[in-house]
């Protein structure tokens, strides 16, 4: 069945570093992929998505591209802020279900 | 975006009381919310997916007569935890389906805020 890989954290960095996380799908058709973010304490709330493969998602700074040839949909700042600190969780919709990966942690120092 | 709002934020109580939870979307129309359980530093665990109009679909392992579900309009969706026990304490996340710009089968889901439950 269809599912998310992404990995396992905490991942630590400092502030302005270069962030990568990584997730990887197993789908068939043509699955749209997304990532949210979860704030201590809070919902999920949708960062970015790409709904065909070479699409690049974008926002606040957050990008991610969508490679089919690769099954990948990485995660990727240029320069994390301490308020990027966070759980982000990579994610798939394909034929009405949503599979979501099992959660990164990013801690951001100052 | 779309907004999806859930009441209560938290709850707390005794063990064998029932315990409702709201979700709703605020401007948009959903026929269809989904209702995940997360435990803590775990990904998001789908119990059961909400039809309006209809019964809501459950997945395996879940109870569908201690997870009560009444999905009875548009933007409404509510979750029961019936005779609720301590290892019902988690929290609980909606969603809903936005398919407006959507493609066939594709969508985006908006999350709420989530209600801690606390069972004592």
């Amino acid at each position: 069945g269809d599912s998310v890989t992404q990995m396992e954290g905490p991942v630590t960095l400092s502030e302005e570093a270069f962030l990568t996380i990584n997730c990887t799908y197993t789908a068939t058709g043509y699955p749209s992929l997304f990532w949210y973010v979860q704030y201590p304490g809070e919902g999920l709330q949708l960062l970015l998505k790409a709904t065909k493969a070479d699409d690049k998602g974008s926002n606040k700074g957050f990008e991610a591209t969508y490679r089919k040839e690769t099954t990948s949909f990485h995660l990727e700042k240029g320069s994390v802020q301490v308020s990027d600190s966070a759980v982000y969780f990579c994610a798939l919709s394909n034929f009405n279900k949503f599979y979501f990966g099992s959660g990164t942690k990013l801690n951001v120092k100052p | 975006g779309a907004v999806v709002s859930q009441h209560p934020s938290w709850v707390i109580c005794k063990s064998g009381t029932s315990v409702k939870i709201e979700c709703r979307s605020l401007d948009f129309q959903a026929t269809t919310m989904f209702w995940y359980r997360q435990f803590p530093k775990q990904s998001l665990m789908l119990m059961a997916t909400s039809n309006e109009g209809s019964k809501a679909t459950y997945e395996q392992g879940v109870e569908k007569d201690k997870f009560l579900i009444n999905h009875a309009s548009l933007t409404l969706s509510t979750l029961t935890v019936t005779s609720a026990h301590p290892e019902d304490s988690s929290f609980y996340i909606c969603s809903a389906r936005d398919l407006r710009g959507g493609q066939g089968y594709q969508e985006t889901q908006y999350f709420g805020p989530g209600t801690r439950l606390l069972v004592l």
